[in-house]
Order: C-alpha cells, then sequence, then structure tokens
C-alpha cells in the first residue's frame, strides 16, 4: 500500500521551514526518507523505527507517530542545497522481508 | 553505508533485444532490491534479490521478463527481457542491512527503441 505524502510540492525562501508528512493506511514498522536530485540517486536521509529509535542526518529532523501511522519530515533554516524530491519509503511488513514502498514524493524547491 | 555501483550507468537497445545490468555493493548486506523509475514518478519495487535463490516478485512483475540472479552477498544482476519501448526507465540497485537505512546505486538509464 503506498503511503501518500503532502504536500506534494513546496517553494520555499532560503531560511524558511518546511514539514513533509507521510501517512500510511496500515500499520508502520519504520519510515525511511530519501532525497532526490534531478538525474541522481535518491540519497538517504533518515531512519525512523518502531519504539522511538531514529537514524539520521544531523541537520534534518523528524518524527513518527506510531498510532497515527504518520511520520513528517522538518527541514529548518532550508538551504540551497535542500531542494529535490523528498520521498518517504515504508516498511509495514513488520520486518518479515523488509521492503520499503515510496510514496509519490514532494518537490521541495529553495529560491534565494 | 554501503557505496553501491551499477552497470552500465544508460544504455539505448534495440526492441526484442535484453539487456543485464550490474550491481555492485562494497561490502556484504543483507537485503537487495531491484526497483524502476519513470522520470519524474516514484520508486517501484520489481523484486528482491535473494541469495542463493529464486527472486521474490511484486505484483506485476514476472521472472521471465525481469530474471534476477544474487550469487552472493555483495552482487546482483537484473536482466531485461525481450525488451520494448515501455521499458524505458531508470533501474536502481538497493541494499539494505537489517534494521538499516537502505542505499541506492546511481542507477541505469534505459532507452529501448
Amino acid at each position: 500500500q503506498q503511503p501518500v505524502q503532502s504536500p506534494q510540492a513546496v517553494i520555499l525562501r532560503e531560511g524558511e521551514d518546511a514539514v513533509i508528512n507521510c501517512s500510511s493506511s496500515k500499520a508502520l514498522y519504520s519510515v525511511h526518507w530519501y532525497r532526490q536530485k534531478h538525474g541522481e540517486a535518491p540519497v538517504f536521509l533518515m531512519i525512523l523505527l518502531k519504539g522511538g529509535e531514529q537514524k539520521g542526518h544531523d541537520k534534518i529532523s523528524a518524527s513518527f507517530n506510531e498510532k497515527k501511522q504518520q511520520s513528517s519530515l522538518y527541514l529548518t533554516a532550508s538551504q540551497l542545497s535542500y531542494s529535490g524530491t523528498y520521498f518517504c519509503g515504508t516498511d509495514n511488513s513488520g520486518g518479515s522481508n523488509y521492503k520499503l514502498t515510496f510514496g509519490k514524493g514532494t518537490l521541495l524547491t529553495v529560491n534565494p | 553505508s554501503a557505496v553501491i555501483s551499477q552497470k552500465p550507468s544508460r544504455d539505448i537497445c534495440q526492441r526484442g533485444t535484453s539487456l543485464t545490468i550490474q550491481c555492485q555493493v562494497d561490502s556484504q548486506v543483507t537485503m537487495m532490491f531491484w526497483y524502476r523509475q519513470q522520470p519524474g514518478q516514484s520508486l517501484t519495487l520489481i523484486a528482491t534479490a535473494n541469495q542463493g535463490s529464486e527472486a521474490t516478485y511484486e505484483s506485476g512483475f514476472v521472472i521471465d521478463k525481469f530474471p534476477i540472479s544474487r550469487p552472493n552477498l555483495t552482487f546482483s544482476t537484473l536482466t531485461v527481457s525481450n525488451m520494448s519501448p515501455e521499458d524505458s526507465s531508470i533501474y536502481l540497485c538497493s541494499a539494505r542491512q537489517l534494521y538499516n537505512e537502505q542505499f541506492f546505486g546511481p542507477g541505469t538509464r534505459l532507452t529501448v527503441l
């Protein structure tokens, strides 16, 4: 089941903040966040595990609400380099097969 | 973190032919996956490459069309068989350790004429 991301697109000025949401209709065991720039591979940002453990980027934060089956990615004091498409990948399997299903992405544009 | 390389990086192929894409990881990993991504679209999982056994395919993908091998913990191949223009896409190899981050290779951009 593909997770739903919102918003689909957001435009910021440098220094502004943004929140990207990811929600699932099934129980979440982990959420993975990626940023992809045009013509490049997705780059890992963060992983949030059921139970509260997080690993990832030191300038980007995220939350994981297991009850609501949602995750949010917080981009603060955005930089030009933050521009790209952000994908969340969800693991709904409880760890049995470890595969990720990705949302449709959120296009973030940071302008000077 | 794992570093993943893919070969070729891009190719232009004729309809009806096959292309094999190679994926090499610089360390042993538990899981390897193959994804497809159309320009401007999300990542669609083709299959999980299982070491020493048949790959596990997602709905809509079959072994005859996308045979996959994984002879060891660091290497996998994906073959796109009997290609048609609809197979034109970016194919991405991905690798993951249990309960850890998943990394992607640089992708193979395939154009079928």
